[in-house]
């Protein structure tokens, strides 16, 4: 069965640091979602990408935090510099879904966890 | 604001007892409603999911939960549960009023089931 990988699975950091993440998703899905996840909470969305072009990004902190998906596939977030209180689960989610396609079903990979010191 | 309310944050069960686990929203339009569920040290799993049709829909490992539409509910249940339920369950709601299909998640219910 095809999964969602992300890389690393755990990093440790200290704040002022820059930190990158990886996620791969499904062959095929167009969708791809990244999500932080505070320890006790529900995931919440960062950032949504339909294939290469940001959909959503309304809850991304974009003075620190970046992601891309150059060639649609693939993608990465970056965080710089690291804060405190950006240590969390980090999610990739994916879906085949398209823009406008309320009935998709998101796939999560096993997320990154953040520890900033 | 939009919101998914999961009344409990913790459960404790004994194994064969029955569950049903909240789940509330707060928007009235067209909706699409999933539970997710994430056992200890693995990822977020799909466990059922509610776009149209029949209200009460049915999940793996003998889940199932009923929107209720005039309620904005869609609850959890299970008539009897097992030590491996054991896990952590998330409500999650995708609706266009969100902005852009966005999906929103509850805060999570964690499970404990007693052998």
């Amino acid at each position: 069965e095809a999964e969602v990988a992300q890389s690393p699975r755990y990093k440790i950091t200290e704040k002022s640091q820059a930190v990158a993440f990886w996620c791969d998703p499904i062959s095929g899905h167009a969708t791809l979602y990244w999500y932080r996840q505070i320890l006790g909470q529900g995931p919440e969305l960062l950032v949504q990408f339909q294939d290469e072009s940001v959909v959503d990004d309304s809850q991304l902190p974009k003075d620190r935090f970046s992601a891309e998906r150059l060639k649609g596939v693939d993608s990465t977030l970056k965080i710089q510099p690291a804060e405190l209180g950006d240590s969390a689960m980090y999610l990739c989610a994916s879906s085949s879904g398209g823009v406008g396609d309320i009935q998709e079903t998101q796939y999560f990979g096993p997320g990154t966890r953040l520890l900033v010191l | 604001a939009q919101s998914v309310s999961q009344h409990n944050h913790h459960v404790i069960l004994s194994e064969a007892a029955s569950l049903e686990l909240g789940c509330n929203y707060s928007y009235g339009g067209t909706v699409n409603l999933f539970w997710y569920v994430q056992y200890p040290g693995q990822h977020l799993q799909l466990l059922l999911k509610y776009f149209s049709g029949d209200p009460l829909v049915k999940g793996i490992k003998g889940f199932e939960a009923e929107f209720i539409k005039s309620k904005f509910s869609f609850n959890l249940r299970k008539p009897s549960v097992q030590w491996s339920d054991t896990a952590e369950y998330f409500c999650a709601v995708t609706s266009e009023a969100f902005g852009g299909f966005k999906t929103i998640f509850g805060a999570g219910t964690r499970l404990f089931v007693k052998a």
